[in-house]
């Protein structure tokens, strides 16, 4: 069964440092999603990304974050200079069609650790 | 804005007992829902969702939901729990129509214990 992937699974970085956290989708998948869950609270969304754009993003999702589809599989999430209150869990998510249709599918997840 | 009440945080039972995981939502705006599960070390894993017609959703290991659109809520119910059923579940809303942002519940950790 077709899932997503996620890489590193733990990484772990000084605090002004830059990250890039990988996602390889599902392979046939169109709209592309990360989220994260700081430890103890909800998951919250960051950003959705269709046809090479950003349709939507959060309050969150700030000017030190950015998405890429560097190639025709993987999905990255850059952090530019990492703070504290980065630390967290981030999931990647796919969807073929709008997620009203289908659902999100999510990855095993990235937890960042910014020292 | 939506926004997703989980009312329990944990819930522990007994291996056979039947199970409820409450979820309450509110939107200006019809929703659909989903279930979401995640198993210690793994991502979140789609268990059923509600995207219209009837109202009462089946997973493939014996979990329902039923949507409530009076009382804003879609619990989460089996009949008989397993021990591997131990696991986080999360409730979540995206507006039909709209914005493709799932808004999630905090979560229930399930606890079924022999």
């Amino acid at each position: 069964e077709p899932e997503v992937t996620q890489t590193p699974s733990h990484q772990v970085t000084q605090m002004g440092q830059e990250v890039i956290l990988r996602c390889v989708p599902i392979s046939n998948h169109l709209y592309f999603y990360w989220y994260r869950q700081i430890l103890g609270q909800k998951v919250e969304f960051l950003v959705s990304f269709y046809n090479n754009e950003i349709s939507e993003k959060s309050e969150i999702f700030d000017d030190q974050f950015s998405v890429e589809r560097p190639d025709g599989s993987n999905f990255t999430l850059k952090i530019r200079s990492t703070k504290l209150e980065d630390s967290a869990m981030y999931f990647c998510a796919s969807s073929g069609r709008t997620s009203g249709n289908l659902g999100q599918f999510f990855g095993p997840g990235t937890r960042l650790t910014v020292l | 804005a939506q926004s997703v009440t989980q009312l329990d945080s944990q819930v522990p039972v007994f291996e056979e007992a039947p199970v409820e995981l409450r979820c309450n939502y509110s939107s200006s705006v019809s929703v659909y829902l989903f279930w979401y599960v995640q198993y210690p070390n793994q991502g979140l894993q789609l268990l059923l969702k509600y995207l219209s017609g009837s109202t009462l959703v089946e997973s493939i290991n014996g979990f329902e939901a039923e949507f409530n659109k009076s009382q804003t809520s879609f619990h989460l119910r089996k009949p008989s729990v397993h021990i591997s059923d131990t696991a986080e579940y999360f409730c979540a809303v995206l507006t039909q129509g709209g914005s493709e942002k799932l808004v999630f519940g905090k979560g229930t950790k399930l606890t079924v214990n022999p």
